[in-house]
């Protein structure tokens, strides 16, 4: 059973420039998150998202970033002009969110942002 | 969600059982406790949670005091493998925002 898969593993921008991150939650999951981790810091929760439908972004910066969970296809993190603040691991998360009982988050090897 | 207390660091015998504890005194009846760990900059594994009882699978025992303030790790028989940072989450069901602490380095040695 393959897990969340995320791509690409590592990523090259220059300032300016955007950024596409991708994540597949893992089968039979319609549940995805996204955190942030800073280096030398925790994970920092961003947004979470069902098929078509963003639940809660209070974790995403208010400008240049936004994400998506199309009907078909992975979630999308974008972040648009990428500046050197943005390098980070961006790591992606879903779950079956099962009603009434407690929903793990299963996490994937995550996407390394470089921004020169 | 509670707050969390870890050590920061702990060394264990490879072999030697790992007992990693956490501290949650704030902790409400319909919190769960969590554990997840991050090896090198690697994705969070999820390796256990629990509610009132103690909890085992293949990978660690959860054990939970009886008033719920705290709670242990227990790794059995550490290998160099689990070296990582071990995180302890208190999160009640509905929420989906887990809050990553510090969390504990654990240093697993020969």
């Amino acid at each position: 059973n393959a897990g969340v898969m995320q791509n690409p593993r590592h990523l090259v921008r220059r300032r300016g420039q955007e950024a596409r991150l991708r994540c597949s939650p893992m089968k039979g999951h319609s549940h995805v998150y996204w955190y942030r981790q800073l280096p030398e810091e925790g994970l920092k929760f961003m947004v979470y998202l069902q098929k078509e439908n963003i639940i809660d972004e209070s974790g995403m910066p208010k400008e240049r970033f936004s994400a998506e969970f199309p009907k078909e296809g992975p979630s999308i993190l974008r972040i648009q002009q990428v500046v050197r603040g943005d390098s980070a691991a961006y790591f992606c998360a879903s779950s079956p969110r099962s009603s009434g009982q407690t929903d793990t988050q299963y996490f994937g090897p995550g996407t390394r942002l470089t921004v020169l | 969600d509670a707050k969390t207390t870890q050590p920061p660091s702990m060394d264990c015998a490879e072999g030697r059982a790992a007992n990693l504890p956490c501290n949650h005194s704030t902790i409400s009846g319909n919190e769960y406790v969590y554990w997840y760990r991050q090896i090198h900059s690697q994705g969070p594994q999820y390796i256990i949670h629990g509610l009132k009882n103690n909890e085992t699978n293949e990978m660690a025992s959860l054990i939970i005091t009886e008033d719920r303030k705290s709670s242990t790790l227990i790794l059995p028989h550490a290998t160099l493998r689990d070296t990582a940072v071990y995180y302890c989450i208190v999160t009640w069901a509905g929420s989906y925002q887990l809050t990553f602490g510090k969390g504990t380095k654990l240093s697993v040695i020969p």
